[in-house]
């Protein structure tokens, strides 16, 4: 079965460091990878995509994330925290023949601290 | 300009009762979903439709019933309502020949007292 694990639910950075927050899926045929983020109280809004184009793609607020084939990972980073980027981020997956389902990590909890 | 609208924003209501979420898009799209995040921020997959069908129909009470009027609204009833019922209700739409992104609405947090 396919599915998509992030790891640590609760990440903490320093204003201005970098941020790492992991993905990692489970899938027999090429997948197409998401990145959404959460404000409070707000929907999921979409950060960046992979569609079996580029293997490093940009997203929107300076995130980036890259699509590693060996490694079944698409790890979302940004090279410089602020503290705007304080949400809940959620990576999201889907397959080939899913019916358009996307299937959900559990969620990564962002705290930027001053 | 909303792309995905939800109303109401806040649902409180009794145990027992029936209330109706109503969810419209303004994107064109062929598909639209429905998804329930609970407390801890888990998002699942409710139900999906695909030009008013039912495509995706996941382990939900039969008190919920999403109804399809048109290609640009997908509707979610739930009858007698339960405490378990307390979350945010998202609903999403894409593209079904497109490449599965899915736009989100602002949610609706439903309380059940």
């Amino acid at each position: 079965a396919q599915s998509v694990t992030q790891l640590g639910s609760h990440v903490s950075v320093s204003e201005g460091a970098l941020v790492l927050l992991r993905c990692n899926y489970s899938s027999s045929v090429p997948p197409y990878l998401f990145w959404y983020v959460q404000y409070p109280n707000q929907g999921l809004q979409l950060l960046l995509k992979y569609t079996s184009a580029a293997t490093l793609v940009k997203g929107i607020n300076g995130f980036e994330a890259e699509f590693k084939k060996s490694e079944t990972s698409f790890h979302l980073t940004k090279p410089s925290a602020h503290m705007s980027d304080a949400a809940e981020y959620f990576c999201a997956v889907s397959f080939s023949g899913s019916a358009r389902q996307l299937t959900f990590g559990s969620g990564t909890q962002l705290t930027v601290l001053p | 300009d909303t792309a995905v609208s939800q109303t109401p924003k806040y649902l409180v209501t009794q145990m027992g009762n029936d209330k109706s979420i109503k969810c419209e898009q303004n994107l064109g799209h062929d598909t639209m979903y429905w998804y329930k995040q609970d407390s801890k921020k888990f998002l699942k997959i409710m139900f999906s439709y695909n030009n008013k069908e039912l495509i995706i129909n996941e382990t939900v009470p039969n008190r919920f019933s999403p109804k399809s009027p048109d290609k640009a609204h997908l509707n979610l009833h739930i009858n007698s309502l339960e405490l378990g019922d307390s979350a945010v209700y998202f609903c999403a739409s894409s593209s079904w020949t497109g490449d599965d992104t899915q736009y989100f609405g602002p949610g609706t947090r439903l309380t059940v007292l």
